[in-house]
């Protein structure tokens, strides 16, 4: 199948950190996108990571791939209310169609 | 360098009416994806055009709908006699080659979010 799984939503506190998770189908993925969608807006590469990788750091980002479950997550160190959005996971295999997940809602306490 | 762009951002439309969406790649890009965000969900692959062509159109219903990409111009997302169902948000992404495999990266466009009365 082509369902990419994320939970729905997410709370933090303001400095704390944020996981946000993604459980993709397709072994056969080549790389995997995180993106993210402010209120209203359109979407924002945010990091990638290709296949053969494990883990992929930049700045308050990481970014880990467990290949083996199938497992990606997306770790946002000192969330700031300004990382209030949606975060979408998006895979790519063989072809040019990017299966996104349905997004988690992240909402930042002061 | 503009990034995708997109037209209008928001459309409202009466049942039975055309919508028309506009979408002008990146420049230098020759590859056009549209995606479709119904509420509360992810984005759904539509259509793949290159210039002048159609390549894959899988995603897109058969009836109603249709997708150009013209030598000169935006490409366009054309629905016909649209019903409440069609509402969403219209994403198109560009890429510079064929993103097969991922190997280049599309990038998307603010968005259309057509609401249907």
């Amino acid at each position: 199948g082509e369902d990419v799984e994320q939970s729905l939503f997410l709370s933090v506190r303001e400095g704390d950190s944020s996981v946000i998770n993604c459980t993709y189908t397709d072994s056969s993925s080549t790389y995997l996108y995180w993106y993210k969608q402010e209120p209203g807006a359109g979407l924002q590469l945010l990091t990638y990571i290709f296949s053969n990788m494990d883990m992929k750091q930049d700045q308050r980002l990481t970014v880990l791939l467990n290949k083996k479950d199938k497992h990606l997550s997306l770790r946002i160190a000192d969330t700031q209310t300004g990382d209030s959005a949606i975060y979408f996971c998006a895979e790519i295999g063989g072809t040019y169609k990017y299966i996104f997940g349905t997004g988690t809602r992240l909402k930042v306490l002061a | 360098n503009a990034g995708v762009m997109q037209n209008p951002r928001h459309l409202v439309r009466r049942r039975g009416q055309e919508a028309r969406l506009r979408c002008s790649p990146m420049k230098g890009h020759s590859h056009v994806y549209w995606y479709r965000q119904l509420p509360e969900e992810g984005l759904k692959f539509m259509v793949y055009l290159q210039k002048e062509n159609i390549i894959d159109e899988s995603g897109m219903p058969k009836e109603r709908f249709s997708a150009e990409f013209p030598k000169e111009g935006p490409s366009i997302l054309r629905i016909q006699q649209v019903v409440r169902g069609d509402s969403a948000a219209y994403f198109c992404a560009s890429s510079q080659e064929s993103s097969t495999s991922g190997q280049e990266t599309q990038y998307f466009g603010p968005g259309t979010r057509l609401l249907v009365l």
